[in-house]
């Protein structure tokens, strides 16, 4: 059962656009985190917001930003996408601070022209 | 990938069949997680581990942080069993974020 929501599915833009992707999750879970995984279907942490605190931001370009309103809401800001932005992003959620049983929406596959 | 390393990268089985991937984690793992991405891009969480078994149904998994590994049987394998497997080891020296392995892709065929 389905209860970390993306949207969109898919996005194609060109390269400097902008692009917003939005995750919410139904399980009352206290941390959401960003995950990209790249063509090799490596996955790799972006972000992760606890209690509306950025815990965890690994180096990532700056162009990258999460955002959140609430503790059910984490989106995912990329100003001026590059060819190196195509990937899979997926969001999660887990009940907690550490990484306890991570729960994964159905990812945003973005392809960048 | 380096951290978390997963044997075989595919395997094709026959359906009925029983099979087993494997973890070696090159950082001292505290948990490990498994994972099943479908073809369609969706990621199930299957388990979530300290030292120790667990099972669920067809699926058996298995984390020895004495020795570094994790693996994961699948029993009488299905058709749906089909997809990548990923696992993922929480260790202190990354500070508690999960690390993930580069997924084995499973194929049943019938």
């Amino acid at each position: 059962e389905t209860a970390v929501f993306q949207t969109p599915n898919y996005h194609v833009t060109q390269v400097g656009n902008e692009v917003s992707f939005n995750c919410k999750q139904t399980l009352g879970h206290d941390t959401m985190y960003w995950y990209k995984q790249d063509s090799k279907k490596l996955l790799k942490i972006m972000f992760s917001y606890n209690n509306k605190q950025l815990i965890v931001n690994e180096t990532v370009p700056r162009r990258f930003s999460p955002q959140s309103s609430d503790k059910a809401h984490l989106n995912l800001r990329i100003k001026s996408v590059e060819p190196e932005d195509s990937a899979v992003y997926l969001c999660a959620s887990s009940p907690g601070g550490s990484a306890e049983t991570l729960y994964f929406g159905s990812g945003t596959r973005l392809t960048v022209l | 990938g380096d951290k978390v390393k997963q044997s075989p990268s595919a395997l094709s089985l026959q359906e009925g069949t029983n099979s087993a991937l494997r973890c070696n984690f090159s950082i001292a793992a505290t948990t490990v997680q498994w994972f099943l991405q479908n073809p369609r891009g969706s990621l199930m969480n299957l388990f979530y581990l300290v030292p120790g078994t667990k099972e669920n149904g067809r699926l058996k998994s298995a984390f020895d942080s004495k020795e570094s590994y994790s693996t994961l049987h699948i029993r009488d394998a299905q058709l749906e069993d089909s997809g990548t497997y990923f696992c993922a080891a929480e260790a202190n020296s990354a500070g508690n974020k999960l690390t993930f392995g580069i997924g084995t892709r499973v194929l049943v065929r019938p």
